[in-house]
């Protein structure tokens, strides 16, 4: 079975600074897809980032990318210019890329504070 | 992208009555759909697999005699808490995908049901 594991219960950034969440996964799998999402208070799942394992290239989506390590199965989340709206709570997230097993497994979440 | 609606957004209920819980896909058909309970600032765990015109395939230790799931048609599942307790308070949260190459790259969520049982 797959496991997410994000390291960091909480962290916290100023304003306008760069912050990165960390989590490392475990399968046995070749081909997956690695997932981020954003749970604000209103507890709304967002997408905020996806990557294909497949892919070497890092995922990025405006100020935020990721650095996937397959090898060294890590995902970790790099925000940059925090804005207030990015306090959230943030799940790292692995699916399956074989059979029809669709769903998702998460990490226990990390809780980000931006401070003005 | 997609429109997951679930309902109601929030519920109290009596311990010892049942309440249900809609999830539905309104802009696409879900042939799948999942279940999910959240316990305050924990992870979302999956409770069940809900599969259209079939039964649903529960997770270890959900008693699915407790929490029925049903998903009659392709834009609707719906989880009914039977003889709730207070131990089931909690934060139900659905999601659905697009069937097809996208199922494995897109997951689109309900906004969440607040279930309280007094």
């Amino acid at each position: 079975a797959q496991t997410v594991t994000q390291s960091q219960p909480e962290m916290s950034v100023q304003e306008a600074e760069t912050v990165t969440l960390s989590c490392t996964y475990d399968t046995s799998e070749s081909d997956y897809y690695l997932f981020w999402y954003k749970q604000p208070p209103s507890r709304q799942m967002i997408l905020v980032i996806r990557q294909e394992a497949y892919k070497q290239q890092n995922a990025t989506e405006n100020r935020f990318s990721v650095n996937f390590q397959k090898a060294a199965k890590s995902f970790s989340l790099k925000i940059s210019d925090s804005q207030l709206g990015d306090a959230a709570m943030y799940f790292c997230a692995y699916r399956s890329a074989s059979g029809s097993n669709y769903k998702l497994t998460f990490g226990k979440g990390t809780l980000l504070t931006v401070n003005p | 992208g997609a429109v997951v609606s679930q309902h109601p957004s929030r519920v109290i209920c009596k311990s010892g009555t049942s309440v249900k819980i809609e999830c539905r896909s309104l802009d696409f058909q879900a042939t799948t759909m999942f279940w999910y309970r959240q316990f305050p600032k924990q992870s979302l765990m999956l409770m069940a697999t809900s599969n259209e015109g079939s039964k649903a395939t529960y997770e270890q230790g959900v008693e699915k005699d407790k929490f029925l799931i049903n998903h009659a048609s392709l834009t609707l599942s719906t989880l009914t808490v039977t003889s709730a307790h207070p131990e089931d308070s909690s934060f139900y949260i659905c999601s659905a995908s697009i069937p097809g190459l996208s199922a494995r790259t897109e997951a689109f969520f309900g906004q969440g049901t607040r279930l309280t049982v007094v």
